[in-house]
């Protein structure tokens, strides 16, 4: 199983629709976890951390199922420029050993 | 809003060749990294300084690889003999929490070697 597994998509979807990608990681032992947003070409950049008891930013919700070991990005409303690569990103410490862990990420592409 | 400067946005160089790579990370940031991406792949962690030191190096940053914080605001990168495998973004990156808090990213140094 990959450290942190994501569906590479693309996913198409009209504008104003709601979407949602899950990525899941194989070590229970992880601590923290992002979802960060790359536009072709550019560096990614920090969209929200995940917290236990789930976060919401506008539009966006995050989810952390422990037990599952997966963490989920929603989109409500999207619009166009929410079209990008979305990347999970897992930090795990493991014998005082921190460990990032990018997601290959998943492309979003919001249609007229 | 504060940012991660890095330059060169794009370097060329032949094989063998050794390459700096350099960042400018936002200025109270005490943890600084290295990321690469390969094109088509996925983001990989290089390394990690802290403290004016190492802190967590991953199994690609091996002995061609070496990184400075030669002053207050500069942290580079060296790759002592490049490979055409070391073709890739560079992305600098620094955070004044530490890894477990997300962290701002430069615009990354594209390299290609020929």
């Amino acid at each position: 199983r990959k450290e942190v597994e994501q569906d590479p998509g693309p996913f198409n979807v009209p504008e104003g629709a709601t979407v949602a990608f899950n990525c899941t990681y194989s070590n229970s032992a992880s601590q923290s976890f992002f979802w960060y947003r790359q536009d072709c070409r550019k560096e990614p950049k920090l969209l929200m951390s995940v917290y236990s008891s789930g976060n919401e930013d506008g539009r966006f919700t995050a989810q952390l199922n422990r037990a599952s070991q997966y963490i989920s990005l929603l989109i409500r409303d999207s619009k166009l420029s929410d079209s990008a690569t979305y990347l999970c990103v897992v930090n795990t410490n493991s014998g005082g050993y921190q460990k990032v862990t990018f997601g290959i990420g998943t492309k979003l592409q919001v249609i007229p | 809003e504060p940012e991660v400067t890095q330059t060169p946005s794009h370097q060329v160089t032949q094989m063998g060749q050794e390459v700096i790579l350099r960042c400018v990370p936002i200025s109270n940031h005490l943890y600084f990294y290295w990321y690469r991406q390969i094109l088509g792949q996925k983001v990989e962690f290089l390394v990690s300084f802290y403290n004016n030191e190492i802190s967590e190096k991953s199994e690609i940053f091996d002995d061609q690889f070496s990184v400075e914080r030669p002053d207050g605001s500069n942290f580079t990168l060296k790759i002592r003999s490049t490979k055409l495998e070391d073709s890739a973004m560079y992305f600098c990156a620094s955070s004044g929490r530490g890894i477990g808090y997300g962290y701002t990213f430069g615009s990354g140094t594209r390299l290609t070697v020929v």
